[in-house]
């Protein structure tokens, strides 16, 4: 079992709808990382989180240490959102050590 | 400027050559990484150097080797490759090694 589990794996939607994007995690952190893949391949660091909740543009993540749960919710979604959204996590043993999760697919339809 | 460059972003060789693939960042930071995206689109960390140093090396084999020659440059050097070497191989770099992480393009590795 991977240490950082992603839910869904695919996910399609209409524009305009609101959509929540799940990462739990089994081991010991010291940040949690929200990232954006491009169809074309490139990657960007949307969030780092290490308590609480973020909030950029349209984008918002939160994270709940206890429960080992992080969420990204995207509002309003638009087409130019699809991308895969992978959920790391920084070890809290070694800060230089990084689990990823396997991605979230999202397709957001005009 | 791209904060994080990588080259090349294409390359196709064949079983058993020794290939580099460069990194440069231009935003100042201290620390490094390598990335490797299997055909499962799965992320994995090589690398990651900090001030220079070596942190950490995951289940890489030795074939694979960082170069750094100065805090803004952290080459991947590999040898004897192998076709599961096949891969997208991600740079990427942070202000310390708890920061926000800035990658490069990936450099798109083909080993036939």
């Amino acid at each position: 079992k991977n240490e950082v589990e992603q839910s869904p794996q695919n996910l399609t939607a209409q524009e305009g709808e609101f959509i929540t994007i799940n990462c739990s995690y089994s081991v010991g952190i010291s940040a949690l990382h929200w990232l954006q893949q491009h169809p074309g391949g490139g990657i960007v660091s949307l969030f780092m989180l290490s308590s609480g909740k973020k909030k950029h543009g349209r984008l918002i993540a939160t994270i709940n240490i206890q429960e080992k749960h992080s969420s990204l919710h995207i509002t309003a979604s638009h087409p130019r959102d699809s991308a895969v959204y992978i959920c790391a996590v920084r070890s809290g043993y070694n800060n230089n050590d990084m689990r990823f999760g396997a991605g979230t697919r999202l397709t957001v339809k005009p | 400027d791209t904060a994080v460059s990588q080259t090349p972003k294409y390359l196709v060789t064949q079983m058993g050559n020794d290939k580099s693939i460069k990194c440069e960042q231009n935003l100042g930071h201290d620390t490094m990484y390598w990335y490797k995206q299997d055909s499962k689109k799965f992320l994995k960390i090589m690398f990651s150097y900090n001030n220079k140093e070596l942190i950490i090396n995951e289940t890489v084999p030795n074939r694979f080797s960082p170069k750094s020659p100065d805090k803004a440059h952290l080459n991947l050097h590999i040898n004897s490759l192998e076709l599961g070497d096949s891969a997208v191989y991600f740079c990427a770099s942070s202000a310390s090694s708890g920061n926000t992480i800035y990658f490069g393009e990936g450099s798109w590795l083909t080993v036939v």
